[in-house]
């Protein structure tokens, strides 16, 4: 049963544009949300966070917005950058005490 | 520096093997994990633990063993009767369990990546 659901596999942009990437969850206990950007080979590197008390944060390039009645967060990139193009995964700690992982999405942003 | 150290960064093993991965931290956490990535199913809890001398199992802990008798060291044993250990591993660590006090960030070490021959 997958909780934290990132539905494109992939995703394709062209350096400047915006990258949006999307990610669906299921279990209203969830609330605290995590991005991570990771390159092969190696471990994920935390990108930007939000508690579900929250709406929008922002960092830089980076906004992640989260719609609770829609159990749905996405992040944004703006303007993606080549050294952008790593897989980004989406994750949500809840009342277990686990974080859980979506199954992320490969970005690449081309010149 | 700070942070989380794995070794092996790459290992092959025979069937019916046997094998530890490392992972040492000297970030002063407390807890630890270790996660699994195979393609198109991000990652996955093995084993996680709150404090030393205490480790849970996490979503896919049957074939894994792990102990936790200092806070630095969270090593990870892939025992025989794992059924396809062929996978990235991901130690992590976080200066609390779960996201209480502070910003729910998982400090993740480089993985290693366990061949089954």
């Amino acid at each position: 049963d997958q909780q934290v659901k990132q539905n494109s596999p992939s995703l394709s942009v062209q350096e400047g544009r915006i990258s949006i990437l999307n990610c669906d969850y299921t279990n209203s206990m969830f609330d605290y949300f995590l991005w991570y950007k990771k390159y092969p080979a190696e471990g994920p590197t935390f990108l930007i966070s939000i508690s579900s008390i929250k709406d929008k944060n922002e960092d830089g390039r980076f906004t992640v917005f989260l719609n609770k009645s829609a159990k749905h967060l996405s992040l944004h990139i703006v303007p993606s950058q080549p050294g952008d193009s790593a897989v980004y995964f989406c994750a949500a700690w809840g009342n277990t005490g686990k974080l859980i992982f979506g199954q992320g999405t490969t970005l690449q942003v081309k010149p | 520096d700070g942070g989380i150290t794995q070794s092996p960064k790459y290992l092959f093993r025979k069937e019916g093997q046997n094998v530890t991965l490392s992972c040492e931290q000297n970030l002063n956490h407390d807890a630890m994990y270790w996660y699994r990535q195979d393609p198109g199913q991000g990652l996955r809890l093995i084993y996680y633990s709150q404090i030393v001398n205490d480790f849970q199992k996490g979503d896919i802990a049957e074939g894994y063993s792990v102990s936790r008798e200092k806070k630095e060291s969270f090593p990870l044993t892939v025992t025989s009767a794992q059924k396809n250990p062929t996978a990235f591993y991901l130690c992590a660590s976080s200066p609390t369990w779960g996201q209480l006090g502070g910003t729910g960030e998982l400090f993740f070490g480089e993985g290693s990546r366990l061949t089954v021959l």
